[in-house]
């Protein structure tokens, strides 16, 4: 199986927002709505951010949002703060009954 | 809140086999609708998916991996377990023990990880 597609990097200004995509294929991405995405600080273990495409778990700042459309993921982080800064991965289940992660973002903070 | 916490060698010579294992604290294993996983991190890489177990034992692996992965369970000690077999330089990573939530789909919490570095 491959990974799913992100950007390397995406960048922001405090307040802006960005989004990171997720690009699979109908054999993952666009065949379930089994969609996560995690936040990675640096040493850190990852964190769950967004479940199932668009939900967010309880502890979790309502600027992060989630959408899917056909075979790619969206996550949309709005009103940048500097502690968002991190790597960010998105994760599918798979026909395969596996799961694979993207390759991984870096979010900068400017 | 459960928390798990990975334990093992951190240095395995290669072609041997790598064994990991995972405690949970903080509640049962067999407690929920839970598969019980583990995920490596090269260092500067992504995640990678190596495989899950339930607790009654079933398993799924990662295709690219599954001739050499096996993963299992002991309820009675609240731990799973992770070998891999033939290891070589590709294998030195960070390996992270996770709890997959059936009903949101996702892993959530993951252990602290623990450097596994495969070399002579």
């Amino acid at each position: 199986q491959s990974a799913l597609t992100q950007p390397a990097s995406v960048s922001g200004s405090p307040g802006q927002s960005i989004t990171i995509s997720c690009t699979g294929t109908s054999s993952d991405v666009g065949g379930y709505n089994y969609v996560s995405w995690y936040q990675q600080h640096p040493g850190k273990a990852p964190k769950l951010m967004i479940y199932d495409v668009s939900n967010r778990p309880s502890g979790v700042s309502n600027r992060f949002s989630g959408t899917k459309s056909g075979n790619t993921a969206s996550l949309t982080i709005s009103g940048l703060q500097a502690e968002d800064e991190a790597d960010y991965y998105c994760c599918s289940y798979t026909t395969s009954s596996s799961w694979v992660f993207g390759g991984g973002t870096k979010l900068t903070v400017l | 809140q459960v928390q798990l916490q990975e334990s093992g060698p951190g240095l395995v010579k290669p072609s041997q086999t790598l064994s990991l294992t995972c405690t949970v604290s903080g509640g049962s294993i067999n407690s929920g609708s839970y598969y019980w996983s583990w995920i490596r991190q090269p260092a500067g890489k992504g995640l990678e998916w190596i495989g899950r177990v339930s607790t009654s034992g079933s398993t799924n692996y990662n295709p690219s991996l599954k001739s050499r992965v096996s993963i299992s369970v002991d309820t009675s000690k609240n731990q799973f377990s992770l070998k891999l077999s033939s290891v070589t330089a590709a294998d030195t990573a960070v390996y992270y023990c996770v709890k997959y939530v059936i009903a949101l789909t996702s892993f959530d919490p993951w252990g602290q990880g623990i450097l596994v570095t495969v070399s002579s």
